[in-house]
């Protein structure tokens, strides 16, 4: 049973260039939540997504936004990226009916210069 | 909104020594208080938590206590061994909410030597 599946692993960006991350989740998940960590922090809630539709967003700018596609794979796309968007980007899936049963992807490391 | 702090940022122990990370959180309402460890290269894998009806929680040589008057809660790792090495975070929700957002902490690396 495969986990959930972030691509790419790593890329590297210029600044003001946009990007799109993909994260698909386990199976049998029908939800997805995108988390930002930066180096040596905690992961912090960027948004989640069900029903293909934006649940929750945390304390991020609108450059941050997310899609959900009906086979509950999602994309996170960041605009304008700034030198502080470099972080690894982490992909969480679970199910809307169990309050909680996160599981993470590896994550995508982006880097912008 | 709901803060967590973490403490010890790094922790050094022998192996066959206990290890403890403590962490505290702002928000009264948070009820759900899950510990997850991050090894390097790799997402957070979910390693043991607990909910703010229950004080204490164990498995195998991992339990977790919380302290909801104080808002503290733990993590307690007996006999260590090397591969226990990696890093812990803590984190904090609000499970009446209906959303699934998680506040972590700011992580604490543990090494284990042999």
């Amino acid at each position: 049973d495969a986990g959930v599946t972030q691509s790419p692993t790593h890329l590297i960006k210029t600044r003001g260039q946009q990007v799109t991350l993909r994260c698909s989740p386990k199976s049998g998940h029908d939800t997805v939540s995108w988390y930002q960590q930066a180096l040596g922090q905690g992961p912090q809630f960027i948004f989640q997504y069900y029903e293909e539709e934006e649940r929750q967003r945390g304390n991020f700018p609108d450059r941050f936004s997310g899609h959900q596609f009906p086979n509950y794979s999602s994309e996170l796309n960041v605009n304008a990226l700034l030198l502080g968007d470099s972080a690894l980007y982490l992909c969480a899936s679970s199910l809307i009916s169990q309050t909680y049963g996160y599981t993470f992807g590896s994550g995508t490391r982006l880097t912008v210069v | 909104g709901e803060n967590v702090e973490q403490h010890p940022s790094t922790l050094s122990v022998q192996e066959g020594d206990s290890a403890v990370i403590k962490c505290t959180y702002s928000d009264s309402a948070s009820n759900y208080f899950p510990w997850y460890k991050q090894e390097l290269g790799k997402g957070p894998q979910l390693i043991i938590d607990i909910r703010s009806n229950v004080g204490e929680k164990k498995d195998q040589r991992i339990a977790v206590t919380l302290n909801k008057t104080a808002k503290h809660f733990s993590l307690h790792i007996t006999e260590t061994q090397p591969e226990d090495s990696a890093v812990y975070f803590c984190a904090a929700s609000d499970e009446n909410t209906g959303f699934q957002k998680l506040v972590f902490g700011t992580g604490t690396r543990l090494l284990v030597s042999p």
